[in-house]
């Protein structure tokens, strides 16, 4: 069975950093592409980034380029997020997601990041 | 990146048919047969429904099925149930190697 579970979320300062993690299981991490999807209170999904299977492709939403930094380490079956000059903007509770045909095909139940002073 | 277009509710009655189209561009919907949809219950994670435009995962009903015509796509749902009651997105591949989702769409089941 697939499971992703996320962690790092909590609440920061604007101006700070967070680092979130993915820790995977059922499944082979290393073959597929995956991604971070956000979603801020009462609004709807936002891509954020993707990452392929080799961490040799990325990409990022506009909104978070230069500031977020996706990684991952295969070895250890976890997904990162850097993010990096936190904005109240970003306040959102955030999903990594493995890819398949090009979507989101297994979600984690997320973790929520505020930032607020 | 500028959102897909989806209506903000739709609604039917047990039994009835509801379609929930998502409008995108040249640059994504247009361009790939990349587009999927998503059921979010409140207080839920996504759950893909659909994905490559008419692809259902194991495990959806096929209650649920995936079209597209030029730069829109849509999600059709039959034979509504309750349970369907949830917020749908979509989602589409961009040429610029990123995604994008849909606004939303708050579906009632009357």
């Amino acid at each position: 069975e697939v499971q992703l579970v996320e962690s790092g979320g909590g609440l920061v300062q604007p101006g700070g950093s967070l680092r979130l993690s993915c820790a995977a299981s059922g499944f082979t991490f290393s073959s597929y592409w995956m991604h971070w999807v956000r979603q801020a209170p009462g609004k709807g999904l936002v891509w954020v980034s993707h990452i392929i299977g080799g961490g040799s492709r990325i990409s990022y939403a506009d909104s978070v380029k230069g500031r977020f930094t996706i990684s991952r380490d295969n070895a250890k079956n976890t997904l990162y997020l850097q993010m990096n000059s936190l904005r109240a903007e970003d306040t959102a509770m955030y999903y990594c997601a493995r890819d398949y045909g090009y979507s989101g095909y297994d979600w984690g139940q997320g973790t929520l990041v505020t930032v607020s002073s | 990146q500028s959102a897909l277009t989806q209506p903000p509710s739709v609604s039917g009655s047990p039994g009835q048919s509801v379609t929930i189209s998502c409008t995108g561009t040249s640059s994504d919907v247009g361009s790939y047969n990349r587009v999927s949809w998503y059921q979010q219950p409140p207080g839920t994670a996504p759950k893909v429904m659909i994905y490559e435009v008419t692809n259902r995962p194991s495990g959806v009903p096929d209650r649920f099925s995936g079209s597209k015509s030029g730069n829109t796509a849509s999600l059709t749902i039959s034979g509504l149930q309750a349970e369907d009651e949830a917020d749908y997105y979509c989602s589409s591949y961009t040429s610029s190697n990123t995604w994008v989702f849909g606004g939303g769409t708050k579906l009632t089941v009357l």
